[in-house]
This record gives structure tokens, sequence and C-alpha cells, in this order.
């Protein structure tokens, strides 16, 4: 079953110490993306990736740092985890399809609760 | 400047009834593709629909329907005869350079709150 997976799926940690969440994907998908989720704001990107090795900041990057040492992994890592951080995270990934599409269409995993307190 | 505006923060609308959730983007690339997603109280986000920049035809896929005016830069989600299980959270996203390798990480808006009663 094609699917991108998260974990863990809620974490509850405390400031400072040092958390990864992971993410797979099972479908050969280029492209890679972390957002968070928060009340009245929608999803805001944090990190993405375009392939093995390469990644770029999005919107609200300060405060993580991922790596995409294979294709089907992109984890996420708070080095030091501070309260405004808390959200529900979401990893997606999607197809690098030069013909456009409905095949960009990003496939989420199932959302990571975090908070931090 | 927000790329995709959502301007109705919550929706109410009666069981079976249509209802139209409001998506305007702003953007000057001329190639570009429009999603919905919905989000249940779940919190899985599930695609809906896809609208290409030039596609010729409004997108549809079951009930749903985007009612796509590229001159007014707007990408409405129809869903018609409104279901309970309806009830969710609404996002609209665009992501840019469609088919000419731009950044393939689509902007969501703030989305909307759908509530069905019946």
């Amino acid at each position: 079953e094609a699917q991108v997976t998260q974990n863990p799926r809620y974490l509850i940690t405390v400031t400072g110490k040092k958390l990864t969440v992971t993410c797979s994907q099972n479908m050969n998908h280029e492209y890679m993306s972390w957002y968070r989720q928060d009340p009245g704001l929608g999803l805001r990107q944090i990190y993405y990736s375009m392939n093995v090795e390469v990644t770029d900041k999005g919107d609200v990057p300060e405060g993580y740092k991922v790596s995409r040492k294979e294709k089907r992994n992109f984890p996420l890592i708070l080095e030091s985890p501070s309260p405004n951080q808390t959200s529900l995270y979401f990893c997606a990934s999607s197809l690098k399809s030069l013909a456009g599409g409905s095949t960009d269409t990003q496939y989420f995993g199932p959302g990571t609760r975090l908070t931090v307190l | 400047a927000q790329k995709i505006t959502q301007t109705q923060p919550g929706m109410f609308v009666q069981e079976k009834e249509a209802v139209t959730l409001d998506c305007t983007y702003d953007t000057s690339d001329p190639s570009y593709g429009l999603f919905w997603y919905k989000q249940p109280s779940s919190g899985e986000m599930i695609f809906l629909i896809y609208q290409g920049s030039y596609d010729q035809q409004n997108a549809t896929e079951g009930r749903y329907s985007l009612n796509f005016q590229k001159a007014r830069k707007s990408a409405n989600l129809v869903i018609s005869a409104s279901q309970l299980g309806d009830s969710a959270m609404y996002f609209c996203a665009m992501r840019e350079g469609v088919g000419t390798g731009g950044s393939y990480i689509p902007t969501f808006g703030r989305g909307t709150s759908l509530i069905v009663h019946p």
C-alpha cells in the first residue's frame, strides 16, 4: 500500500531535549516536505527536499533541521525544542512530474502532534 | 503577501444542500496547479481535486467541482449535496511552475471549517 508514515504520532517532551520525527514514503517520490499546522495559520512549510542530499528552507525553518540521505526517508530534527514549536507536524511527498497535473498531488503522512513543555 | 487566501474561517450548510468554499490566489507564474484538501477531525489530509492553470474545463470529482476563474484568480470548491461526513477543515493550495521544474512544494491557505448540520 502506497503511504507516508510518520513516527511518533504523539510526543510530549520538555524544552531543550533533542528529538527526531521520522518520515518515510514507499512511493519512490523525489519530493518530500515538512509542514507545521497551527490554528488559524493553516499549513506552513518548514523544509523541503527535491531529491537525495538536496534540501531547502521553507517559510518557517528556524529551530529545525532535516536530512535526506536516502530517497525514502526525510527526518525532522529539533535540536533544542521550545514551547513555540508545539504544533501538528505533517510530512508529505510527491512525484517529480514535468507533465504537471494531478500527479503532482502531495501525499501526506498521518501527522505528529508535538507538545513541548 | 499571502499567495493563497481563504476568506471564510467557518461555513455552515444544511445536509443535502450545495456549498461553495472560496479560494483566491496570487501568482505571476503562467504555469501552476491548484489543489483542495480535506482534513477531518481525525487529522489526516485527504486530496480532493486538482486544477491546472492550462486546463480548459473546470475539474470535477464526484460531488466536488472546482469553479476556476482564471482572470479573477479564484478557485472555489463546490460541494454538491452536502453530507454530514463532509464536516471538516478544507484547505486550498497552489503549486507554481507546474511542468517547468519550479518548486514542487505547494503553499496552503489558512483553511475553512465546514460544518454540515442535519
